[in-house]
């Protein structure tokens, strides 16, 4: 079964610092890599999203890094606000689409202290 | 504004009841899913639907039936068979099989089962 892992599961950063969110998939048949916010009690929101032929995406205060060598690929939140305090999950969509479904890793809760 | 609608936002179901949770979008998008949320366990995929009276079962469909008989809407059951039902669930739609833009969430339901 393809599998999308994501670390760490929390993670506390102080505002100003950097969060670092990191994902491995496990095989190489995937071609769309998304990053989806989700507030409590709300649904995940699109953040930002990159394609494998591609080694970075930066959108404002978020920046994706795709390494293919090694099926990993990570998110980064410079200058971390309160407000950016929510979980955050990695997903892969197989590239034979499958239907457009995606595989989603576990979530990662950021907490972003004042 | 176009959107996705989950209702209710909060469900109890007793034992060895069937409950459906509702899901309606005005995207005019191809493609809905509906996913399972568990702490620690991100999401899974419980049901897909590319197009209007085909779905698919995901990698956790036992104990859930869906139907697509329109575009806008499609509602999951939770049957009786589902052994463990209390989660959040959340629907989502994408505007086609290779959903580029990724996906739109709904708000949730959270089922308990009491």
């Amino acid at each position: 079964q393809q599998q999308v892992k994501q670390s760490p599961q929390s993670l506390i950063v102080q505002k100003g610092g950097i969060s670092i969110i990191n994902c491995a998939y496990e095989n190489t048949a995937f071609d769309y890599f998304p990053w989806y916010q989700q507030f409590p009690g709300k649904g995940p929101a699109l953040l930002i999203a990159i394609r494998p032929d591609v080694s970075e995406k930066k959108e404002g205060r978020f920046t994706i890094s795709f390494n293919k060598s090694a099926k990993q690929f990570s998110l980064h939140i410079m200058d971390s606000q309160p407000g950016d305090s929510a979980t955050y999950f990695c997903a892969a969509r197989p590239f034979r689409n499958q239907g457009g479904k995606l595989i989603f890793g576990q979530g990662t809760e950021l907490s972003v202290k004042p | 504004d176009g959107g996705i609608t989950q209702s209710p936002k909060y469900l109890f179901r007793k034992e060895g009841q069937n409950v459906t949770l509702s899901c309606e979008q005005n995207l005019n998008h191809d493609a809905m899913y509906w996913y399972r949320q568990d702490p620690g366990q991100g999401l899974r995929l419980i049901y897909y639907s590319q197009i209007v009276n085909d779905f698919q079962k995901g990698d956790i469909a036992e104990g859930y039936s869906v139907s697509r008989e329109k575009k806008e809407s499609f509602p999951l059951t939770v049957t009786s068979a589902q052994k463990n039902p209390t989660a959040f669930y959340l629907c989502a739609s994408s505007i086609g099989p290779t959903g580029r833009i990724g996906y739109t969430f709904g708000s949730g339901t959270r089922l308990t089962v009491v």
